[in-house]
């Protein structure tokens, strides 16, 4: 079964730090792998995707992944983080014939 | 507006008690699906449709059903809720059938199953 590792639970970050969101998927076919971010009391809404092609992919919010075959890594990114940032991400993956998997999850935390 | 509708938003239920947690998207999608969010569990794919009349089991169907008469209506139903059922339950929906899309969610159903 298809599954997505985020290693770090909770992870805290200075306001204007960068930050590296860590997601690990299990090997199989070229992914469709997905970040998506709750703040709380709120559904989850995409941040950026990767399908196929260049493998640094942009987002909203001023995020960024790269998508690492090698390393079974999608790793999330932002030079600079801002105090809304703060929020539970989710990494996923998609494309199986409907089934989906959800990492579970790491909740940013932004020190003033 | 595009959304994803959950109703009810918040519930409190004793064992036993048969409830169903409606979803309709107005995006005409294909494919909808529902998830259970545990804390330290991430979200947990219970089932979901890939198309009118088409639905599958996810990762955690026991005790859930679902149909999928209508293209924007996909309801969750427990037929018997037990307390281990307690969660907070999302519904999502895609354009694409096979899942390679965007979701977009609700904002979420906090069940108590008491």
């Amino acid at each position: 079964a298809q599954s997505v590792t985020q290693p770090d639970i909770h992870i805290t970050v200075s306001e204007g730090a960068s930050l590296e969101l860590r997601c690990n998927y299990s090997y199989g076919a070229t992914p469709y792998l997905f970040w998506y971010v709750q703040s709380p009391g709120q559904g989850l809404q995409l941040l950026l995707k990767y399908f196929s092609g260049d493998t640094l992919v942009q987002g909203i919010k001023g995020f960024e992944a790269e998508f690492k075959r090698s390393q079974s890594s999608f790793n999330l990114r932002k030079p600079s983080v801002h105090w809304s940032d703060a929020a539970e991400y989710f990494c996923a993956r998609g494309g199986n014939a409907g089934k989906s998997t959800f990492g579970d999850g790491t909740t940013l935390t932004v020190k003033p | 507006e595009a959304q994803v509708t959950q109703n009810p938003r918040y519930l409190i239920t004793v064992t036993g008690k048969k409830l169903t947690v409606t979803c309709s998207q107005n995006m005409n999608h294909e494919y909808m699906s529902w998830y259970r969010q545990d804390p330290g569990l991430g979200l947990r794919q219970i089932y979901y449709s890939m198309n009118v009349e088409v639905t599958d089991k996810g990762d955690v169907p026991e005790g859930y059903k679902v149909s999928r008469k209508e293209k924007r209506n996909f309801p969750l139903i427990l037929e018997s809720p037990s307390p281990n059922q307690t969660s907070l339950y999302f519904c999502a929906s895609s354009l694409r059938a096979a899942n390679t899309g965007e979701l977009f969610f609700g904002e979420g159903s906090r069940l108590t199953v008491l």
